[in-house]
Formats: structure tokens, C-alpha cells, sequence
């Protein structure tokens, strides 16, 4: 069975670092691009971060870029995402997603980050 | 960026009729393989979004056959024959032919 589990969210101060982690299993993670999707509460849902299959290729939306940064360990089956400079506007539900045929067709349940004071 | 517009943003439905739902591209997302590069999702209350289309038509592993999509370009429709209560929660597109990825702002289907 496909499974993708994150961890890693909590309550952060404006400013401040977390490392996201989403571990999978039931299958080949090394064959599938992964992704970072985030929803902020009561919003839609805004893709963040994409990895290629070996990491040698990374795409981030604009508003993180030179924050955050999209990692993956394959031997682990572990995705990762570390977040810096944490802004109020980064408080959201933080999804990794497993790509096939361009479509994100399994998803974590998502962990919350939320950055206040 | 490409914008992805979706439209109505409330769907309210009464069981066993069918419903559609508008997404437009600011873009086309027929790429050079032949294929469309547009996706739907549905979030069920409380849950993580499942996809559901993708390739513009091609429906995802364990999709009811009431779904289905088409369109090819910019316009695109998913439609769902025959509602079910089970249906119910906010329904996303999704273009993947360019980063950065963009999602519709969604559709809510309730019943009536």
C-alpha cells in the first residue's frame, strides 16, 4: 500500500526554521518525481517545491525562493523540506505528493506549519 | 504564470443530476507530446486532496465512471453524470505543463 507520512510541523516564530520530512513506502520512491503543495487555512491549495528523481533538479514558486529548500534522500525514501525565514504567510497545511504521468496522484495527510508570535 | 480560471466557484447539486465544472487556462497546456497537461483533484471534507483526471480525460485508478474530463488547449470540463452525496467538498484543477504549478481556485459542490 502507498503510504507518504510528513512530520516535522508546529508552531514557529516570524524568523525562525523548520524541517519538514515526509517518508514513504509501497513504492520505488527513486522512480517518482515528489512535490510540496501547502494550504493556508481556509484557502486553496498552492504548490510550493518539485524534485527530480535523482535531486538534480529543483523548482520552488517564487514567494520561497532563497527560504526554502527542496531535499531528498532516496536510500531513506525520506522527502524533505526546509523552511528559513519563516513568514505569517507561510502558515499552512504542508502536503508531499508523489507525481506520476505529470498528475499528483497520492498524497500525504499533511502537516501544519504555523509561524506567529 | 499561467492563471487557472474556474468557474461557477459554488455547485450546488441535487442527487442523481449531473454537474459541470468550467476551468480555463490563461495558457494552452497541450504540449508537444499530444497530450494536455491538466489535472482534477477533489478535497473531501477534512481529507487530502485525490486526483481524479488526468491528461485532461484520463481518469485516475479507482475513479467512478461518472467522471469524466475533456477539453483540449485552454477549456477544459470535468462532469459528473450523476451526483452522489459522496461527491461533496472543492474541486481543483490544475495545469502541469509549466512551473510554476497553478492550481483553480476551486469549486464547492454541496447538495441541495
Amino acid at each position: 500500500e502507498v503510504q507518504l507520512v510528513e512530520s516535522g510541523g508546529g508552531l514557529v516564530q516570524p524568523g525562525g526554521s523548520l524541517r519538514l520530512s515526509c517518508v514513504v513506502s509501497g513504492f520505488t520512491f527513486s522512480s517518482h518525481w515528489m512535490h510540496w503543495v501547502r494550504q493556508a487555512p481556509g484557502k486553496g491549495l498552492e504548490w510550493v517545491a518539485t524534485i527530480k528523481l535523482d535531486g538534480s533538479q529543483k523548482n520552488y514558486v517564487d514567494s520561497v525562493k532563497g527560504r526554502f529548500t527542496i531535499s531528498r534522500d532516496n536510500a531513506k525514501n525520506s522527502l524533505y523540506l526546509q523552511m528559513n525565514s519563516l513568514r505569517a504567510e507561510d502558515t499552512a497545511v504542508y502536503h508531499c505528493a508523489r507525481s506520476n504521468f505529470a498528475a499528483y496522484d497520492w498524497w500525504g495527510q499533511g502537516t501544519l506549519v504555523t509561524v506567529s508570535s | 504564470d499561467i492563471v487557472m480560471t474556474q468557474s461557477p466557484l459554488y455547485l450546488p447539486v441535487t442527487p442523481g443530476e449531473p454537474a459541470s465544472i468550467s476551468c480555463r487556462s490563461s495558457q494552452s497546456l497541450l504540449h508537444s507530446s499530444g497530450y494536455n497537461y491538466l489535472d482534477w483533484y477533489l478535497q473531501k471534507p477534512g481529507q487530502s486532496p485525490q486526483l481524479l483526471i488526468y491528461f485532461g480525460s484520463n481518469r485516475a485508478s479507482g475513479v467512478p465512471d461518472r467522471f469524466s474530463g475533456s477539453g483540449s488547449g485552454t477549456d477544459f470540463t470535468l462532469k459528473i453524470s450523476r451526483v452522489e452525496a459522496e461527491d461533496v467538498g472543492v474541486y481543483y484543477c490544475m495545469q502541469a505543463i509549466q512551473v510554476p504549478i497553478t492550481f483553480g481556485q476551486g469549486t464547492r459542490l454541496e447538495i441541495k
